[in-house]
């Protein structure tokens, strides 16, 4: 049972232009969520969070918007630039289990395109 | 800044042959996984520890065993390789406390990449 789900495998995108992604999920007492990107053959980085007690949050050219009631988060990258073209996936933790247990979506692979 | 390594980049196996991949951290972590990462699958925890000698069961454990005998150094144990074992191995650590409080960010190591011949 998949609790996170990115349904996009893979997007692509013009280099100047928004890039969106996006992730639902299905556990309610999720209520902390991330982005991580990855490039081939390397680890993910952790790109950007959001809390459940908010419903957006910017850093640079990263934002993520949450709509709880929805049960989904997208990320948008703007503008977006060939150096974005990675994988991203979404992962998201609930308080309640205490564990750090983080549940990773599929991912989605983003092409920039110059 | 996090740094967490991974013992090998590249790693290539024969079925039945018994496997260790190591990852140390050095920011003091309490938790530490390991996940698999597969086309199509996403990351999938295999295990996860929360302190020394803990260590608790994740989504796909068959065919894995765990060792943390130090905070800092987490192990993942093939015991015996077989072909669908064939992945990029990833592990990664955090802070211990309630992920709602901004806790959560797990940190991860380069991979390894796994063949099983």
């Amino acid at each position: 049972d998949q609790q996170v789900k990115q349904n996009s495998p893979s997007l692509s995108v013009q280099e100047g232009r928004i890039s969106i992604l996006n992730c639902d999920y299905t556990n309610s007492m999720f209520d902390y969520f991330l982005w991580y990107k990855k490039y081939p053959a390397e680890g993910p980085t952790f790109l950007i969070s959001i809390s459940s007690i908010k419903d957006k949050n910017e850093d640079g050219r990263f934002t993520v918007f949450l709509n709880k009631s929805a049960k989904h988060l997208s990320l948008h990258i703007v503008p977006s630039q060939p150096g974005d073209s990675a994988v991203y996936f979404c992962a998201a933790s609930a308080s309640s289990s205490n564990t750090g247990k983080l549940i990773f979506g599929q991912g989605t692979t983003l092409q920039v395109k110059p | 800044d996090v740094k967490v390594t991974q013992s090998s980049r590249y790693l290539v196996k024969r079925t039945g042959e018994k496997v260790f991949l190591e990852c140390v951290q050095d920011m003091d972590h309490e938790n530490m996984f390991w996940y698999r990462q597969d086309p199509g699958l996403g990351l999938r925890l295999i295990y996860f520890s929360y302190d020394v000698k803990m260590k608790e069961k994740g989504d796909i454990p068959e065919g894995y065993s765990v060792s943390r005998e130090k905070k800092e150094r987490f192990s993942l144990i093939l015991e015996s390789a077989s072909t669908n074992q064939t992945s990029m191995y990833l592990c990664a650590s955090s802070i211990l406390g309630l992920a709602g409080a901004g806790l959560g960010t797990q940190y991860f190591g380069p991979g390894t990449r796994l063949l099983v011949l």
